[in-house]
C-alpha cells in the first residue's frame, strides 16, 4: 500500500481562490515533501517540512504537518490559471532514503 | 531549473526492440533514481544508485536494467520492450547523503511499444 495518499483526487477552483489538497501517510518519517507535475513534464520541489517542524511557508504555499494523525496539507493562495498541474506529496520513512510518492492530486484553476 | 537530462523525450518502438533512455546530470548528485508513472497515476520507484557501481531495484518490479559507471550518468535498458512497457520513465537525482533531501527530475521519456 502507498505510503502517501492525496486527497482530493481531483480540485476545480476559480482565479482568487484559496486551494487545499491533504496528504495522509503510514510509517514514522524524517521528512515530507511536496512536488507539482505540470502535464507530460517532470517534477517540481515546491516545499520540504521536516517531522519536528509544523508549519511552514513559502510564497503562496502554506504547508502544515501533524505526524499524531500522520498527515499534511498543502494550501495555495490567491490561485492563479498557471498554478494548474498535479500536486504530489512524498514521504522518506525513517529507515532509509528513498522517497515513496503518493497519487497526486489534479487541480484545475479556471481564469 | 534542474540541470538533469533525459533522452529522449518520445520514443514509439516495435515489441522486441532494445531500448535505452539515457538519464545525465552535471549537479555532482551521488544519489540517483529512475521512477515510472502512467498518465494521471503516482510515481513508482523501480532503480536508484547511491554512486559509482551501485545500483539496487526499487519497489516496483522492472524487467529493466540500470547501470551507474560514472557519476553523472544512469541509463535505463529495456532488452526486448513490450506493450506493457508503455509508460512515461522519470529520472531523478538527490545531494544530501542520509536523510533524503530534494529531489531534482529529468522532463521524463515517454516510450510507447506497439
Amino acid at each position: 500500500s502507498q505510503q502517501g495518499e492525496e486527497d482530493p483526487q481531483a480540485l476545480s477552483i476559480q482565479e482568487g481562490e484559496n486551494a487545499t489538497m491533504n496528504c495522509s501517510y503510514k510509517t514514522s518519517i524524517n521528512n515530507l515533501q511536496w512536488y507539482r507535475q505540470n502535464s507530460g513534464r517532470g517534477l517540481v520541489h515546491l516545499i520540504l517540512i521536516r517531522s519536528n517542524e509544523r508549519e511552514k511557508h513559502s510564497g503562496r504555499l502554506r504547508v502544515t504537518l501533524d505526524t499524531s494523525k500522520k498527515s499534511s496539507s498543502l494550501l495555495i493562495t490567491a490561485s492563479r490559471a498557471a498554478d494548474t498541474a498535479s500536486y504530489f506529496c512524498a514521504t522518506d520513512g525513517t529507515s532509509g532514503s528513498r522517497l515513496t510518492f503518493g497519487e497526486g492530486t489534479q487541480l484545475t484553476v479556471n481564469p | 531549473e534542474a540541470d538533469i537530462y533525459q533522452t529522449p523525450r518520445y520514443l514509439v518502438i516495435g515489441t522486441g526492440k532494445k531500448i535505452t533512455l539515457e538519464c545525465s546530470q552535471t549537479m555532482g548528485h551521488d544519489k540517483m533514481y529512475w521512477y515510472q508513472q502512467d498518465p494521471g497515476m503516482e510515481l513508482h520507484l523501480i532503480h536508484y544508485s547511491y554512486g559509482v557501481n551501485s545500483t539496487e531495484k526499487g519497489d516496483l518490479s522492472s524487467e529493466s536494467t540500470v547501470s551507474r559507471i560514472r557519476t553523472e550518468h544512469f541509463p535505463l535498458t529495456l532488452e526486448s520492450a513490450r506493450p506493457s512497457h508503455t509508460s512515461q520513465y522519470l529520472c531523478a537525482s538527490s545531494a544530501l547523503t542520509g536523510i533524503t533531501g530534494e529531489l531534482f527530475f529529468g522532463e521524463g521519456s515517454r516510450l510507447t511499444v506497439l
